[in-house]
């Protein structure tokens, strides 16, 4: 039974160009979340996608949107990226209303 | 929201026993306490929940007071393994898709040393 999957892994950009990330929820979980963690510090989180909606949003520009398909696969986009956008993204995914939050390994992005 | 406090680090030594303090004073009544590792570039893991009195698994002990304003994550004959970052966190599910924002803070940087 596969785990919560992120794609890429590592990823390198420069100011002002887009990205897309990407995060399959482990199997039976129809909840994604997504964080971005700097170094050093606690994952702050951005939003969380139910039934293919935006349920919660953090203190995240309109830069940062999201997406999820019927089969709860979730995307993560971030235009015009800045230098500070540079931090490890995170896909959490969880089932209804279970507390428990799974993680995948995230993906480190970089901006140039 | 309920916010946490945790110390910002602390060493241990192998073989011994860790118990890791979160405050979180202004807890609501339908918050439940949950715990996890983080090892570094790598997804946090979940450790622990409870909501009250003390939960037990095969990883760590969970200690919750009468009064709920703080909790204490107990880590038995901690090894070299063990050296991760601990975040304490304060929340609840109210129904499926809208989860309560859980604060994370800068969690409890745990080394353990030979």
């Amino acid at each position: 039974d596969a785990g919560v999957t992120q794609s890429p892994t590592h990823l390198i950009k420069t100011r002002g160009q887009q990205v897309t990330l990407r995060c399959s929820p482990k199997s039976g979980h129809d909840t994604v979340s997504w964080y971005q963690q700097a170094l050093g510090q606690g994952p702050q989180f951005i939003f969380q996608y139910y039934e293919e909606e935006e349920r919660q949003r953090g203190n995240f520009p309109d830069r940062f949107s999201g997406h999820q398909f019927p089969n709860y696969i979730s995307e993560l986009n971030v235009t015009a990226l800045l230098l500070g956008d540079s931090a490890l993204y995170l896909c959490a995914s969880t089932q209804g209303t279970n507390e428990k939050l799974f993680f995948g390994s995230g993906t480190q992005l970089s901006v140039l | 929201l309920a916010k946490t406090t945790q110390p910002i680090s602390m060493d241990s030594y192998e073989g011994q026993e860790v118990n890791i303090t979160c405050s979180h004073n202004n807890i609501a009544t339908n918050d439940y306490i949950t715990w996890y590792q983080q090892f570094p570039s790598q997804g946090p893991r979940f450790i622990i929940q409870g909501y009250k009195t003390k939960v037990t698994n095969e990883v760590a002990s969970l200690f919750i007071p009468a009064d709920r304003k703080s909790s204490t994550l107990s880590l038995p004959r901690v090894s070299l393994s063990d050296t991760a970052v601990y975040y304490c966190l304060v929340g609840v599910v109210l129904n499926a898709g809208n989860n309560r924002k859980l604060i994370w803070g800068l969690g409890t940087s745990l080394a353990v040393n030979p």
